[in-house]
């Protein structure tokens, strides 16, 4: 069964740092979404995107983080200067385009800022 | 606005015995309904999915789940609970388009005693 793949597993990265987070999503999907997992809470929406472009973005989602799909495979998920409060989990998921198609979870990067 | 939430974090259970997770939606729409299973260091597997279809659900390893307008309720079980079961679970609603953000409940953690 296709699944979506994100790398790296786990990334350890000085406050202040950027970081980039891969995902491939599951390749005839169209829809493509990152949600966090701080420790101990719920998975919460970052951001949609769809025909390269945002779709909608949560609060959380501000000008310190970017999306891309620079070559029709990979979907990235960039932090620009990292915050100790950005370490967490990270998901990357996507999803087809019918009503019917429920969104699938990749493994997910764990993020931590020192 | 959409909510969801999964009345108790912990539920310990027999092998053997009923596993019941709660999840109560609030939506304005006629809502998707999901549970995903998180294994330790893994990733969201779906584990069923409400798109409006009939009202009882049935998912892999033995779950099901019923969705009751009249409560706002998608409650999940399982007749007979396994070692393996042990696992958080995560309720999630979603407008109807399938390709919209999850919102997700806070999940509960379930433990499976011999």
């Amino acid at each position: 069964e296709p699944e979506v793949t994100q790398t790296p597993s786990h990334q350890v990265t000085q406050m202040g740092q950027e970081v980039i987070l891969r995902c491939v999503p599951i390749s005839n999907h169209l829809y493509f979404y990152w949600y966090r997992q701080i420790l101990g809470q719920k998975v919460e929406f970052l951001v949609s995107f769809y025909n390269n472009e945002i779709s909608e973005k949560s609060e959380i989602f501000d000008d310190q983080f970017s999306v891309e799909r620079p070559d029709g495979s990979n979907f990235t998920l960039k932090i620009r200067s990292t915050k100790l409060e950005d370490s967490a989990m990270y998901f990357c998921a996507s999803g087809g385009d019918t009503s019917n198609q429920p969104q699938h979870f990749g493994d997910g990067t764990r993020l931590s800022i020192l | 606005a959409q909510s969801v939430t999964q009345l108790g974090s912990h539920v310990s259970v027999s092998e053997g015995a009923l596993v019941l997770l709660r999840c109560n939606y609030s939506s304005s729409v006629p809502p998707y309904l999901f549970w995903y299973v998180q294994y330790p260091n893994q990733g969201l597997q779906l584990l069923l999915k409400y798109t409006s279809a009939a009202t009882l659900v049935k998912g892999i390893n033995g779950f099901e789940a019923e969705f009751k307008k009249s409560e706002t309720s998608f409650h999940l079980t399982k007749p007979s609970a396994h070692m393996s079961d042990a696992a958080e679970y995560f309720c999630a609603v979603t407008l109807a388009g399938g390709y919209n953000k999850l919102i997700f409940g806070a999940g509960t953690r379930l433990a499976v005693h011999p």
